[in-house]
């Protein structure tokens, strides 16, 4: 397996824009989370899923933020509109409940707002 | 409601000198404790978990329920230490959260 998967790497819009970040889990992982990372504030939970469901989105900043799970094997991430205080790397991790409950994260969505 | 603190932003220590990064948690049951370590750009991995007991490049890191630490222990620190490290913990697989982070930096 080749881990999971986000896209894309780098995103640069200007403010307003509308920005959608993707995420694949790993196959067969039945937790999926969204993490946003900034230097002030370190590693903040934005929402996680379980077998496809929303489980917890009270980490979500506000209405601007909106995250899906149609199946199994994708996820996304939506702002709408953007500002540039959401300028942060954002990272997707899934896991696989029966086992020691260990994330495995993607390389991160590093976003810019100009 | 669960929280994790690490009350050290950076750290700073010399080649070869012992390094200890601190962790605190609160919760209410038995949670399950974990390191991760992020080394420059690369992804956010996991060092160790408190159930396995084992040693990880050198780390170790032992869960005290009573004072609800789990501090990573390192006797003699390498330059590829240097890295952010984050406690986190988790109840049962479902929710996990992360500490704001301590980077550690080892000086030559």
């Amino acid at each position: 397996d080749a881990g999971v998967i986000q896209s894309p790497r780098h995103e640069v819009t200007e403010m307003g824009q509308e920005v959608t970040l993707r995420c694949k889990p790993i196959s067969g992982h039945d937790y999926l989370f969204w993490y946003r990372q900034t230097m002030m504030r370190g590693l903040e939970l934005l929402i996680y899923f379980n077998n496809n469901v929303p489980i917890d989105d009270s980490g979500m900043p506000e209405d601007r933020f909106s995250a899906k799970m149609p199946n199994a094997s994708f996820s996304t991430l939506k702002i709408q509109p953007s500002e540039p205080r959401d300028s942060a790397v954002y990272f997707c991790a899934s896991s696989f409940r029966r086992d020691t409950g260990e994330l495995f994260f993607g390389e991160g969505s590093r976003l810019t707002v100009l | 409601a669960q929280r994790v603190t690490q009350p050290e932003k950076l750290l700073s220590v010399f080649k070869g000198a012992p390094v200890e990064l601190k962790c605190n948690y609160s919760y209410s049951g038995s949670p399950e404790l974990f390191w991760y370590v992020q080394y420059s750009r690369q992804r956010l991995q996991l060092l160790l978990r408190h159930i396995s007991r084992e040693s990880i490049k050198g780390f170790t890191a032992d869960l005290n329920k009573g004072e609800t630490s789990f501090h990573l222990k390192k006797p003699f620190a390498q330059e590829e230490d240097s890295a952010m490290y984050y406690c986190a913990l988790t109840d049962y697989g479902q929710n996990f959260v992360f500490g704001p982070g301590t980077r550690l930096s080892v000086l030559p």
